[in-house]
């Protein structure tokens, strides 16, 4: 595609409930990040995926927090038993090779846990 | 460890004048650099790159690995300069660490 593109642009839902985010990166780019950014705080790292390769999982804060990414295509981002504090945009982007190359990034989904 | 350090979370200046954004870093290896710009209701973009010296929208942004900072400079600041600014670095290539932000104001 032209952009990387997010889905949904935003989300509430229930705090316990299970959220699925979705990320589709440029067409051809190797590597996806996942990002959050809490109200007035800077971008945290999640999870990068790069081509085939095991995805480095280092920045996930707790177990309820899952990421999959099927060979070069659409990743999905799983909250389970949303937290207040889990409210933030969630950010993906994408690269073709390395970070290096400066990202791409999508629009971003706005989740609001009540 | 690598870390990313912006000191103004808010900047404020007059169309015309000079702006420096601040940027300071920590990482023990030889870091790349970077300015991502967001601009009102778009989506956070790439600004420049150190790894280029190049210069966008007259902004530019040299490396002092004795200060370990990495400050963006305009000499003469626009409305449409108005953003959020986030600095950030890439120690080994597979990812970036950004700094907090700062939220530049251009007044006319």
């Amino acid at each position: 595609g032209a952009g990387v593109s997010q889905s949904p642009s935003n989300k509430v839902t229930e705090k316990g409930k299970d959220v699925e985010l979705r990320c589709d990166p440029i067409s051809g780019h190797t590597a996806l990040y996942w990002y959050r950014q809490r109200l007035g705080q800077g971008l945290e790292f999640l999870i990068y995926f790069q081509g085939n390769s095991a995805p480095d999982k280092s920045g996930l804060p707790s177990d309820r927090f899952s990421a999959e990414r099927t060979g070069e295509s659409v990743s999905t981002l799983t909250i389970q038993r949303t937290q207040q504090e889990d409210s933030a945009v969630y950010l993906c982007a994408s690269t073709s090779r390395t970070a290096l190359y400066g990202y791409t990034f999508g629009s971003g989904t706005r989740l609001t846990v009540v | 460890a690598q870390r990313v350090t912006q000191p103004e979370k808010l900047l404020s200046v007059f169309k015309g004048a000079p702006v420096e954004l601040k940027c300071n870093y920590s990482y023990s290896g030889s870091p790349e650099l970077f300015w991502y710009v967001q601009y009102s209701r778009q989506r956070l973009q790439l600004l420049l790159r150190h790894i280029s010296r190049e210069s966008i929208k007259g902004f530019t942004a040299d490396l002092n690995k004795g200060e370990t900072s990495f400050h963006l400079k305009k000499p003469f600041a626009q409305e449409e300069d108005s953003a959020m600014y986030y600095c950030a670095l890439s120690g080994s290539g597979s990812r970036l660490t950004f700094g907090e932000g700062t939220q530049l104001t251009v007044n006319p």
